[in-house]
């Protein structure tokens, strides 16, 4: 089945630093990936909608002076939290469609195993 | 804008016993998804309901959509502790938006 690699899985940092968290699609081929945040007890929080070689979608809310998406490739797509505080602290999830399978699949999207953001 | 519901939010059930988590939303859909995510992890995914009256199960869990009433249910046959998860369901409106509810915490005790 479709594979997607979110590394890394767990992070710990001073507040200020950046932080680049990566998601790749092993076996297929994703025009778009999504960026999800949950904090501790709560449901996923869609941040934004990463899309291969145009601007990242942002939703409401989301600083995107703050939270830089990039997704050049196909297979990569990459979101750096930049001078992190430690509200930002939280678990990071992202997904992606495969563009192989969107017409057939009944899969909309296939999930990494999350990131594990903490900043002291 | 598309809303999803779950109730219970919390549920602690005794292994052995039976019990259904709904899940409501408020916009016309015919694409649902249920989920499990276990404490520090990603979300695996159990279901997927793509018409009304759909009806589908796997060992003691069951799910069904009913689309008319924009429910759908995750129904637990003679519980186990295994089964101790948070369950989501998502719905998709036709690609434009997929949103979760926020969840139903099982805990099942011995």
């Amino acid at each position: 089945g479709a594979v997607v690699s979110q590394h890394p899985s767990w992070v710990i940092c001073k507040s200020g630093t950046s932080v680049k968290i990566e998601c790749r699609s092993l076996d297929f081929q994703a025009t778009t990936m999504f960026w999800y945040r949950q904090f501790p007890k709560q449901s996923l929080m869609l941040m934004a909608t990463s899309n291969e070689g145009s601007k990242a979608t942002y939703e409401q809310g989301v600083e995107k002076d703050k939270f830089l998406i990039n997704h050049a490739s196909l297979t990569l797509s990459t979101l750096t939290v930049t001078s992190a505080h430690p509200e930002d602290s939280s678990f990071y999830i992202c997904s992606a469609r495969d563009l192989g399978q969107l017409l057939w699949s009944n899969q909309p999207q296939h999930f990494g195993d999350g990131t594990r953001l903490s900043i002291l | 804008e598309l809303k999803v519901e779950q109730n219970p939010l919390f549920l602690s059930m005794q292994e052995g016993k039976n019990y259904t988590i709904y899940c409501n939303y408020s916009t016309t859909s015919d694409r649902l998804y249920w989920y499990r995510q276990d404490p520090g992890k990603s979300l695996e995914s159990l279901f997927v309901l793509l018409s009304n009256g759909a009806v589908k199960q796997e060992g003691r869990l069951m799910a069904s959509l009913d689309t008319k009433a924009r429910l759908s249910t995750l129904h637990i046959t003679a519980a186990v502790h295994d089964l101790s998860a948070t369950y989501f369901c998502a719905v998709d409106d036709d690609g434009q938006n997929f949103v979760f509810g926020p969840g139903t915490r099982l805990s099942v005790l011995p």
